[in-house]
């Protein structure tokens, strides 16, 4: 079992549509979550944090249960420029080890 | 936020030869950093952990001997991939952890092609 699974997608959503994203995690000892954002043959950049309360940053919303191990990201009025793909990533503290984790990814394609 | 910079963006080699990757932290000091590859559709999956002033930690199933790790400074690492072969071409990235490690900095990537 991956350590961290997404949906591959692709999501087709047309301008204007929510989508939301899910990942779960198969570690408990993992500490803290991000979202980050990945264009065509480009590197990985943080797209949100995600805390245990939730958070939101302008059409982004990231949730995270830690009881059932999963993380979420909603995306609200989606954009042409929301089209990439959506990595979730978990930081493992497990001894010591501090590299991220990634989620294969999911791709969204924002139509017009 | 902080800048990591990774150099060729792009390199193209022949069969048998290596390529050296360097990934530098420009305006923070990064004691360990991190590289990735990438195949096509795939996600990044992490093939070492480099420490400065020592041997790095190497996931399992990645050759040491074959990908080559020296972090001999604070702000640089270098990542060789000696005897290329096609099957390493890949998409290749390097990481940097901010002091708080609270954010992970991506270099651009280096995409090698090995024909």
């Amino acid at each position: 079992r991956k350590e961290v699974e997404q949906d591959p997608g692709p999501f087709n959503v047309p301008e204007g549509a929510t989508v939301a994203f899910n990942c779960t995690y198969s570690n408990s000892a993992s500490q803290s979550f991000f979202w980050y954002r990945q264009d065509c043959r480009k590197e990985p950049k943080l797209l949100m944090s995600v805390y245990s309360s939730g958070n939101e940053d302008g059409r982004f919303t990231a949730q995270l249960n830690r009881a059932s191990q999963y993380i979420s990201l909603l995306i609200r009025d989606s954009k042409l420029s929301d089209s990439a793909t959506y990595l979730c990533v978990v930081n493992i503290w497990d001894t010591g080890r501090r590299a991220l984790t990634f989620g294969s990814g999911t791709r969204l394609q924002v139509q017009p | 936020g902080a800048v990591v910079s990774q150099h060729p963006s792009r390199v193209i080699c022949k069969s048998g030869t290596s390529v050296k990757i360097e990934c530098r932290s420009l305006d923070f000091q990064a004691t360990t950093m991190f590289w990735y590859r990438q195949f096509p559709k795939q996600s990044l999956m992490l093939m070492a952990t480099s420490n400065e002033g020592s041997k790095a930690t190497y996931e399992q199933g990645v050759e040491k001997d074959k990908f080559l790790i020296n972090h001999a400074s604070l702000t640089l690492s270098t990542l060789t991939v000696t005897s290329a072969h096609p099957e390493d071409s890949s998409f290749y990235i390097c990481s940097a952890r901010d002091l708080r490690d609270t954010e992970a900095f991506f270099g651009q990537g280096t995409r090698l092609t090995v024909v």
